[in-house]
């Protein structure tokens, strides 16, 4: 079946401007997270969501950050007023039904703020 | 909070030896620990997990060992091929959440 997919796959973009980027994780799939990826570095978590409960937004760096998701479907990660640093690849996950089930990843949007 | 320290951050070995990869983890109330490999421009993909139920758990080439009273667990790939270079990711859950912690990462590079 599909797997994760993410868009765009890559964006360039200004500093000072907006970006949102988008994930459609598996069907089924109730747990949604995003991560950030800088260069040659680990996972960093950003957000949570699970089914209808409220979403975990420990990891968001910023209130720059954001992120939403309808229902148990698309989820869509708005940056604000981006900054050089926000340059990095976010990776969207999903899993059936929380963090003890497998995460599958997509491929990535590698965002670049120039 | 969860920390995850992960070595070596990079692994040479020519094809057909062994590579060792380890982690430790600093809650004890951990109890899920999945490796991930991820190949360049894509996302991570799941190779193998384990529980803290169980001490080993083995798939063909790879291994994955657990020591919870040590709080440590380690991949293992036997006999090892180029299409297993990549970097790999070893992650623990946070008891607390519904979420993984991940290391660091390591860079394994198998020559032919």
């Amino acid at each position: 079946g599909a797997g994760v997919s993410q868009s765009p796959s890559n964006k360039v973009t200004e500093k000072g401007k907006d970006v949102e980027l988008r994930c459609d994780p598996i069907s089924g799939h109730t747990a949604l997270y995003w991560y950030r990826q800088r260069l040659g570095q680990g996972l960093e978590f950003l957000i949570y969501f699970q089914g209808n409960s409220a979403p975990d937004k420990s990891g968001l760096p910023s209130d720059r950050f954001s992120a939403e998701r309808t229902g148990e479907s698309v989820s869509t990660l708005t940056i604000q007023r981006t900054q050089q640093e926000d340059s990095a690849v976010y990776l969207c996950a999903s899993s059936l039904e929380g963090a003890h089930d497998t995460q599958y990843f997509g491929p990535g949007t590698r965002l670049t703020v120039l | 909070g969860e920390n995850v320290e992960q070595h070596p951050s990079t692994l040479s070995v020519q094809e057909g030896d062994s590579a060792v990869i380890k982690c430790t983890y600093s809650d004890s109330a951990s109890n899920y620990f999945p490796w991930y490999k991820q190949e360049l421009g894509k996302g991570p993909q799941l190779i193998i997990d384990i529980r803290s139920n169980v001490g080993e758990k083995k798939d063909q080439r790879i291994a994955v060992t657990l020591n919870k009273t040590a709080k440590h667990f380690s991949l293992h790939i036997t006999e090892t091929q180029p299409e297993d270079s990549a970097v790999y990711f070893c992650a623990a859950s946070v008891a607390s959440f519904q979420k993984l912690v991940f290391g660091t990462g390591t860079r394994l590079l198998v020559s032919p």
